[in-house]
């Protein structure tokens, strides 16, 4: 299929390790997203991992990208209330000279109980 | 360095009126895209300019939409006239031309059609 699947909710209790998972379509995507949308506002770039590699690390996020099975996940360390939100996976589809638009997955409802 | 503006943030309108939104991006970006968030999905490409060109606008539906960026700065998306289903966020994101195509995104106008 041509979409970016993500289960659409997770629930953790607060202190623990979050891992949201994605799927994706495009063999070629040169580089994978994780973008976090909180109520009300726009989406807000976390991190993204260029296609050559397997991992990625910033602080509490961990990005791992299969590209084999096109799985990809966030892992959130120690997470927090603040980090209850929608996150969203999205690839880049470039399409003849264009740069490349981004092709969003549906998002997973992260929610993080006290 | 301010981010990406849009107004207004939120506009409520009858079916078959027309409404305008205004979208100005991070200073020097010159690549600037229009989304449209239906609840509960990912944002979805309508529209991506490069200075004042149109790089991709397969998925605008051009009976009703259209979008302009005149002088490769700011931007307006109209709709006319508007139907239902058109309720969503409609986004506004701007990007550098960067390897990775990192794309800011602004706070969006929420469209209400009643």
């Amino acid at each position: 299929g041509e979409d970016v699947e993500q289960s659409l909710f997770l629930s953790v209790r607060e202190g623990d390790s979050s891992v949201i998972n994605c799927t994706y379509t495009d063999s070629s995507s040169t580089y994978l997203y994780w973008y976090k949308q909180e109520p009300g506002a726009g989406l807000q770039l976390l991190t993204y991992i260029f296609s050559n590699m397997d991992m990625k690390q910033d602080q509490r996020l961990t990005v791992l990208l299969n590209k084999k099975d096109k799985h990809l996940s966030l892992r959130i360390a120690d997470t927090q209330t603040g980090d209850s939100a929608i996150y969203f996976c999205a690839e880049s589809r470039r399409y003849g000279g264009s740069q490349g638009n981004l092709i969003f997955g549906k998002g997973t409802k992260l929610s993080v109980k006290p | 360095e301010a981010g990406v503006a849009q107004s207004p943030r939120y506009k409520i309108i009858e079916k078959r009126q027309s409404v305008a939104f205004w979208c100005n991006p991070i200073s020097g970006h010159a690549t600037l895209y229009w989304y449209q968030q239906i609840l509960g999905q990912g944002p979805k490409l309508l529209i991506q300019f490069q200075n004042n060109g149109v790089v991709d606008d397969s998925q605008l539906p051009k009976d009703r939409f259209s979008a302009e960026r005149l002088k490769g700065v700011d931007s307006t998306l109209k709709i006319q006239p508007a139907k239902l289903e058109d309720s969503a966020v409609y986004l506004c994101a701007s990007s550098l031309e960067d390897l990775a195509n990192t794309q800011y995104f602004g706070p969006g106008t929420r469209l209400t059609v009643l």
